[in-house]
């Protein structure tokens, strides 16, 4: 399974933007399904979407689907995130699996990236 | 689909044995679902899938069963490394939802 290494963590304000990486280390996600999933302390996991970048497909959780966009190159995915709030404050995570969906299970996680959303 | 665990927290001792429940709002498709453990500042790692088939390098003291809507994962003599909080996920509908977790502390 591919390694995956993410981006550090961040402070935002209130209505700006982020934008999380995550790395394939020593290979290509071009074999793999890619979805970001984010864990609260209230809302536990949450899966956000997903890319399957040999087929440059995404998709959305509903409830992001507006403020949301994943893309990917041949080694890295990023996770862009608009219109923050405090309730986006979270760890986000990149996970892969190597089922060419999006609707799977992950063997393989980031080390997650905390996103603290403060005026 | 909503994936209710419980109980929410289980105070154990180790050599015991811990019982997790997963109970899904309506039939998950296929039983696609797995158990991960988490533990605490790490990402989750993938223990069960497809209900009862351990992943590459999981010890057999772990066991899922189960099928449709009620799913158990069994850590059958807990050693001290085993303390974490587990989750539960479905995959057999889109979107894939978790549980809320079920957090194993020593007695």
């Amino acid at each position: 399974q591919v390694h995956l290494e993410q981006s550090g963590a961040e402070v935002k304000k209130p209505e700006s933007s982020v934008r999380v990486s995550c790395k394939a280390s020593g290979g290509t996600l071009k074999n793999y399904a890619i979805s970001w999933m984010r864990q609260t302390a209230g809302q536990g996991l949450e899966w956000i979407g997903g890319i399957i970048p040999l087929f440059d497909s995404t998709d959305y959780e509903y409830s992001f689907r507006d403020r949301v966009s994943i893309t990917a190159d041949d080694s890295t995915t990023f996770l862009e995130l608009s219109g923050l709030r405090s309730e986006d404050t979270a760890v986000y995570y990149c996970a892969s699996t190597r089922f060419m969906t999006l609707v799977s299970y992950y063997e393989s996680w980031g080390q997650g990236t905390l996103i603290t959303v403060s005026s | 689909i909503v994936l209710t665990q419980s109980p929410g927290t289980l105070s154990l001792s180790p050599g015991e044995r811990a019982t997790l429940s997963c109970r899904a709002s309506q039939r998950i498709i296929g039983n696609y679902v797995v158990w991960y453990q988490q533990k605490l500042g790490q990402a989750p790692r993938l223990l069960i899938s497809d209900a009862s088939t351990r992943a590459t390098g999981i010890p057999d003291r772990f066991s899922g069963s189960g099928s449709e809507t009620d799913f158990i994962l069994t850590i059958s003599r807990l050693e001290p490394d085993d303390f974490a909080v587990y989750y539960c996920q479905q995959h057999g509908s889109a979107p894939v939802t978790f549980g809320q977790g079920t957090h194993l502390e020593i007695k």
